[in-house]
């Protein structure tokens, strides 16, 4: 069946710090990818998402592209901030209509 | 409205009583979907609306459990006989269109303990 498979958290960096956030997908065709976050407190929102095989989606600094090859779509961000502290759930559209969500992965952005 | 609106925001139901979720989704939006999150883990799929049927409802988990959306706006997702392991914070959805490449809008969602 379709599944998504995230790193596990807590991820914690220091401000201004590189982040990657795998995401690794198994699905029939070639779905649309999005990522979520979820503030804390709130609810989940679109932060960006790909259409088609080699599309980068980008969004407050953050990006992820779309690898058929590897049915990747690794988040990525050059510089966090304490303001990017959250949990971020990677979600493929599997073709029924529906998001299938990974587990989430937590970041924590220390200053 | 502006965005998707749940209600109630919390609610606490002792075992065995039946609870009523709400959800406004954004006007004009055709799709609606119920998700349920479980602490700590990411939101699982209940079942899905265009307009007002019910396309999907392979993921809900028990016929305890019934999504209607009578006039394909407002829609109810409906609890019986609550046990704890329904706890969670169910989440609804919205979006223009149900073919992949739209996001969609949640709404804050309902946290429901069951005690």
């Amino acid at each position: 069946g379709n599944s998504v498979t995230q790193m596990e958290g807590p991820v914690t960096l220091s401000e201004e710090a590189f982040l990657t956030i795998n995401c690794t997908y198994t699905a029939t065709g070639y779905p649309s990818l999005f990522w979520y976050v979820q503030y804390p407190g709130e609810g989940l929102q679109l932060l960006l998402k790909a259409t088609k095989a080699d599309d980068k989606g980008s969004n407050k600094g953050f990006e992820a592209t779309y690898r058929k090859e590897t049915t990747s779509f690794h988040l990525e961000k050059g510089s966090v901030q304490v303001s990017d502290s959250a949990v971020y759930f990677c979600a493929p559209d599997t073709g029924r209509r529906a998001l299938t969500f990974g587990s989430g992965t937590r970041l924590q952005v220390q200053p | 409205g502006a965005g998707v609106s749940q209600s109630p925001r919390y609610k606490v139901a002792k075992r065995g009583q039946d609870v009523a979720l709400r959800c406004d989704p954004i006007s004009g939006h055709v799709s609606l979907f119920w998700y349920q999150q479980a602490l700590g883990q990411g939101p699982e799929f209940l079942t899905y609306f265009q307009n007002e049927a019910q396309l999907d409802k392979s993921g809900l988990p028990s016929d305890r459990f019934f999504a209607e959306r009578p006039e394909g706006s407002v829609s109810t997702l409906k609890i019986q006989r609550t046990q704890q392991e329904d706890s969670a914070v169910y989440l609804c959805a919205s979006s223009l269109a149900g073919q992949g490449g739209y996001g969609y809008t949640f709404g804050s969602g309902t946290r429901l303990t069951v005690v």
